[in-house]
């Protein structure tokens, strides 16, 4: 009940496309949704985050899709671009009572073509 | 303001000797928690501390323990070092009362 199941293992798309990466959880205490972005070599780092109350956040070119019903979130990245190649990791995190530990997405390389 | 940071950069090693990682969490952050990440896997929480004290642990045996200290920067400290504790170490500093974590940039750990 704590795993995090994300979606593709890897991800190849042309520079101007967009990226999509889904994940879906089965623990309804999760009570936030990060998205982090890891290079390598660095630690992750915070992209863009959502709480289950609303069904979509758009920052700049990153969007997370929230569908609560089905437990199911999703990032996009609209004009991806060969600087976003890297390691996505989707996160759900249990709140303040179980130490707010952030549970973590097995990760999704992303390469953006020039 | 100041970011995470973590020492050493890279460690290695032998079985069965103990390791200290250390952690200075971002200013004004009271909360520090430690992540393992093996190759090609996510982050694994490893436990938190806040105020001092562990608030909340992983699925972790307990050669792997911790400290937080007044000025809320962390110690990791595993004993009895496996194999398989080879991966890079993660520490994650927030404020109690928000949700984000601003993570550093890792300790590589090989254990040989």
């Amino acid at each position: 009940q704590q795993q995090v199941k994300q979606s593709p293992q890897s991800l190849i798309v042309q520079k101007g496309g967009i990226s999509i990466i889904n994940c879906a959880y089965e623990n309804t205490a999760f009570d936030y949704f990060p998205w982090y972005q890891q290079f390598p070599g660095k630690g992750p780092a915070l992209l863009i985050a959502i709480r289950p109350d609303v069904s979509e956040k758009k920052e700049g070119r990153f969007t997370i899709s929230f569908n609560k019903s089905a437990k199911q979130f999703s990032l996009h990245i609209m004009d991806s671009q060969p600087g976003d190649s890297a390691t996505y990791f989707c996160a759900a995190r249990l709140g303040e009572t179980s130490g707010s530990r952030l549970t973590f997405g097995e990760g999704t390389q992303l390469t953006v073509n020039p | 303001e100041t970011g995470v940071t973590q020492s050493p950069t890279h460690l290695i090693k032998t079985r069965g000797q103990q390791v200290t990682l250390r952690c200075s969490s971002q200013s004004g952050h009271n909360t520090v928690s430690w992540y393992q990440q093996a190759l090609g896997q996510g982050p694994q929480f490893i436990f938190q501390y806040y105020r001092e004290e562990e608030n909340g642990r992983g699925n972790f045996p307990p050669r792997f323990s911790g400290l937080q200290f007044p000025n809320y920067s962390s110690e990791l400290n595993v004993n009895a070092l496996e194999l398989d504790d080879s991966a890079l170490y993660l520490c994650a500093s927030s404020l109690q009362t928000e949700n984000t974590q601003y993570f550093g940039p890792g300790t590589r750990l090989t254990v040989l």
